[in-house]
């Protein structure tokens, strides 16, 4: 399978405990997005990377949202002391090529207890 | 900033019959790029259809259409030959700014009755 790859698929947590996802984007593509989506609402953008460097972070995440992409390959999205408002898919894309399209993972699912 | 709005939560079509699915937008961007996108039941977001701003011809994709009104800032999506697969959630989405960052809309809930 060639395409974005998301791990764990499901996570539940206790509130206050930290959760990481990570993301395998198609090998080629050099830009990497994370995006959060909750029941019922279109995808919310929360931070790009272009190749290791992480250019743009949305104004709405809080500083209890990290992520990183080191070499430029996969990328890791950590959330400490989590809240039950984050309860939500985590959905993680990549793009690239002549054509530059996006192309999205399964997401990874976050319930916070 | 960018926004998409759909204004139709919900829309049924039945099998084999045409349905449309209405988008507008507002950008101040000169370039950008429009997208139907499609999430299923399974969850996973699937591009649909991809037009460029500065094309006039109306993308096509098999039974996927689009018209796109670029003064009035519309972007509708045509689905022919309807199939039980169609049924999924669909999102109209613009890029914003040189990162080509994804703007979704609300999104249109699609029924296919057979």
């Amino acid at each position: 399978d060639t395409g974005v790859s998301q791990d764990p698929r499901h996570k539940i947590t206790k509130r206050g405990q930290n959760v990481t996802f990570r993301c395998d984007p198609i090998s080629e593509h050099n830009r990497l997005y994370w995006y959060r989506q909750t029941l019922g609402q279109g995808p919310e953008f929360l931070t790009y990377f272009q190749n290791e460097a992480q250019l743009e972070k949305s104004r709405l995440l809080s500083d209890r949202f990290s992520a990183e992409r080191p070499k430029g390959s996969f990328s890791t999205l950590e959330i400490q002391r989590t809240e039950q408002g984050d309860s939500a898919m985590y959905l993680c894309a990549s793009g690239g090529g002549w054509r530059n399209t996006i192309y999205f993972g399964e997401g990874s699912w976050l319930t916070v207890v | 900033a960018q926004t998409v709005t759909q204004s139709q939560p919900e829309m049924s079509v039945q099998e084999a019959e045409t349905v449309t699915l209405s988008c507008t937008y507002d950008t101040s961007e000169s370039d950008y790029y429009l997208f139907w996108y499609k999430q299923p039941p399974s969850r996973q977001m699937i591009l649909v259809i991809r037009q460029e701003a500065y094309k006039q011809q109306n993308a096509t994709e098999n039974r996927f259409s689009v018209n796109f009104q670029k003064a009035a800032k519309s972007f509708s999506l045509k689905i022919s030959d309807s199939q039980l697969g169609d049924a999924a959630m669909y999102f109209c989405v613009i890029t914003q700014g040189g990162s080509e960052k994804l703007v979704f809309g609300k999104g249109t809930k699609l029924t296919v009755n057979p």
